[in-house]
């Protein structure tokens, strides 16, 4: 089946760099999306394609993709990286999309 | 700049049909997908279905016995319709425009959803 394994929880000191990481089948050849959300709101893109950010996304977070396995690297976190990030792609048979699990972020 | 919303009643009864719309303001439908993706209370994010601004849609295989999603683009809309809620399927709902591409230098695909409504919850309860 398909599926996108992303870390439960992670955590980072405050100015530190975290890398977020998502692993599937699917993402050997596909870029996937990835969302921050934080409680109470709706997620918000944050990467997508080959490392692009939509306006107002910081350049401190940058995304990166080899073979089964991507990631999402924040650069000096700030306490508003505070959030839970997913990220998504299509799933192996190419006509659906799939969520990861969800990786809560905790700044310290 | 594009905005999305959506409506709905929120609270069913179980054996009862979840019927929400997503109104989209600020440009237009066509040529684009629009997709709706829901979260359980407490829980994260699944994939309902997408469609296509010319009707063409595309269901989670977990839930296309259930669901339909189709689109006015006369009125800017596009609606979700999930029969026979039961308890699992309390959430908050989010409608949101999906975007699709093919990297020629790489040979990737890729796709996102942005932006986002600010999510409707629709509880189910006897």
């Amino acid at each position: 089946s398909s599926e996108l394994t992303q870390d439960p929880a992670v955590s980072v000191a405050l100015g530190q760099t975290v890398r977020i990481t998502c692993q599937g089948d699917s993402l050997r050849n596909y870029y996937p999306s990835w969302y921050r959300q934080k409680p109470g709101q709706a997620p918000v893109l944050v990467m997508y394609g080959k490392n692009k950010r939509p306006s107002g996304i910081p350049d401190r977070i940058s995304g990166s993709s080899s073979r089964k396995t991507a990631s999402l690297t924040i650069t000096g976190a700030q306490a508003e990286d505070e959030a839970d990030y997913y990220c998504n792609s299509r799933d192996n048979s190419g006509e659906h999309m799939i969520f990861g699990g969800g990786t809560k972020l905790t700044v310290l | 700049q594009v905005q999305l919303q959506e409506s709905g009643p929120g609270l069913l009864k179980p054996s009862e049909t979840l019927s929400l719309t997503c109104t989209v303001s600020g440009g237009s439908m066509y040529s684009y997908y629009w997709t709706w993706i829901r979260q359980p209370p407490g829980k994260g994010l699944e994939w309902i279905g997408d469609i296509y601004s010319s009707g063409s849609a595309n269901y989670n295989p977990s839930l296309k016995s259930r669901v339909t999603i189709s689109v006015d683009t006369s009125k800017n809309q596009f609606s979700l319709k999930l029969n026979s809620v039961t308890v699992a399927d309390t959430a908050v709902y989010y409608c949101a425009r999906h975007h699709k591409n093919h990297d020629i230098l790489t040979n990737y695909e890729a796709g996102w959803s942005d932006p986002w409504g600010q999510g409707t919850l629709v509880i189910v309860s006897s």
